[in-house]
């Protein structure tokens, strides 16, 4: 049982590039969401999912696109880099019922956009 | 005003030390509470939810105000192990979906010395 893993850990790019970040869990969770973290900032959240091909924006969804194909897979993509997108990524899956709502994140993504 | 306010720290305090933080939320609808621990440049980890009643855990007891709309987190008999920022995460109206929005503070550093 791996939880929730992220690709890659860590990522440069270039103005105006396109890229990928991935995010797995084998939890079996409905719930996922993709967050980002800066420097004094709590996480904010960018993209969520409640389902396999449900998904809907969060808080500070512009420059980003995500896609639900599966309930294990829900990669996060920036269609054109910006330097103000770089953060540090985590992708969350959500364990929820009667009286509780547990997160679990992965590792995270660091990404540097010059 | 963002909407969940934490003392950034750091608090220094020495192994055995009690320590305490707190955090205000601004949204009286919110409906759960939490505390995370987050290592320096890991991810966010549960590390106890907020009860109205209050909640201990070991060295660790949560209490919730919510007629004052704070949440504290207390530490007793610190460990070296304890030094990590500690982030206020309130749960409060959901998104589409029934996905409830988890607010993050941005946390409070803990530091603990020998």
């Amino acid at each position: 049982n791996a939880g929730v893993t992220q690709t890659p850990k860590f990522q440069v790019l270039k103005t105006g590039q396109s890229m990928t970040l991935q995010c797995a869990q084998d939890m079996n969770h409905e719930y996922m969401s993709w967050y980002r973290q800066d420097p004094g900032m709590g996480l904010r959240l960018i993209h969520y999912s409640v389902g396999a091909g449900i998904t809907d924006q969060g808080e500070v969804p512009n420059g980003y696109n995500v896609s639900r194909s599966t309930t294990e897979d829900f990669p996060l993509r920036l269609l054109s880099a910006a330097p103000s997108q770089t953060s540090v990524y985590f992708c969350a899956s959500t364990n929820r019922g009667p009286g509780f709502y547990e997160q679990y994140f992965g590792p995270g993504t660091r990404l540097t956009v010059t | 005003r963002k909407e969940v306010e934490q003392d950034p720290g750091p608090f220094n305090v020495p192994e055995g030390a009690t320590v305490a933080f707190n955090c205000t939320y601004s949204n009286s609808a919110s409906q759960s509470f939490f505390w995370y621990r987050q290592d320096c440049r890991k991810e966010p980890k549960l590390l106890m939810s907020v009860y109205s009643s209050g909640n201990e855990d070991g060295r660790f007891t949560a209490q919730l105000n919510r007629a004052s709309q704070y949440i504290s987190l207390l530490i007793r008999d610190s460990k070296l192990s304890d030094s990590a920022t500690y982030l206020c995460v309130v749960n409060s109206k959901g998104f589409s979906g029934g996905y409830n929005k988890l607010i993050f503070g941005a946390g409070t550093r803990l530091a603990v010395h020998p």
